[in-house]
């Protein structure tokens, strides 16, 4: 079956140091890559994706993902975090053949402490 | 340009009373989704749609209905309410399915 995993419930880091949000996946082919941000009673936003070239994407509020096919991983990272970046992330993979459906993960919740 | 609106954002139904849930896009997207959102779980997909007149199921479809009569609307109904569908639900919408998805504020419904 297709899956998307996050390993951690709960990230925290202190302000100013690199952050990681780890996502893997189990989706056979090249599916398409998204990462996905939620504020409290927010829905989501988008962050950044991945479809082809590049290993490294950088998207919003500079924030950046590296995918590695070898290892099916498509981590999120920041090299200095922000209080203002705790929230709940959400990694998300899109298939590109037999489905229309996104596979989320479950969400990792950010906590950056001052 | 709003993006992509809920109605209503809260509301509390009793077991078995029914309701519609209401998404609105304005970016002329075609594929719109429904999905819920429960703690530990993410978001899983109730139903979606590729184009005005189409609906499909997704991963978690019983219980629900919807229709997709206008392109710029997709509704969500519940027939009959029951507690295991108490959750958040969000509506989202994109231009292709290649594409980022654009989420509502969601819609938080409780089933007593």
């Amino acid at each position: 079956a297709q899956s998307v995993a996050q390993p951690e419930d709960q990230v925290n880091v202190a302000e100013g140091n690199p952050l990681t949000v780890k996502c893997t996946y189990s989706v056979s082919g090249n599916p398409y890559l998204f990462w996905y941000v939620q504020y409290p009673n927010r829905g989501l936003q988008f962050l950044l994706k991945y479809i082809t070239g590049d290993n490294l994407v950088k998207g919003s509020y500079g924030f950046e993902a590296e995918f590695n096919k070898s290892q099916t991983s498509f981590h999120l990272k920041k090299p200095s975090a922000l209080v203002s970046d705790s929230a709940l992330y959400f990694c998300a993979v899109r298939p590109t053949s037999g489905t229309y459906k996104y596979i989320f993960g479950t969400g990792t919740r950010l906590k950056v402490l001052a | 340009n709003a993006g992509v609106t809920q109605t209503p954002k809260f509301r509390v139904l009793k077991t078995g009373q029914s309701m519609t849930l209401l998404c609105a896009q304005d970016m002329n997207h075609e594929y719109m989704y429904w999905y819920r959102q429960d703690p530990g779980m993410g978001l899983r997909l109730i139903h979606y749609s590729v184009g005005e007149g189409t609906t499909a199921k997704g991963e978690v479809p019983d219980g629900y209905n919807v229709s997709r009569l206008k392109k710029q609307n997709f509704l969500l109904g519940l027939e009959s309410a029951a507690p295991s569908q108490t959750s958040v639900y969000f509506c989202a919408s994109s231009y292709s399915t290649q594409e980022t998805q654009y989420f509502g504020p969601g819609t938080r419904l409780l089933v007593l």
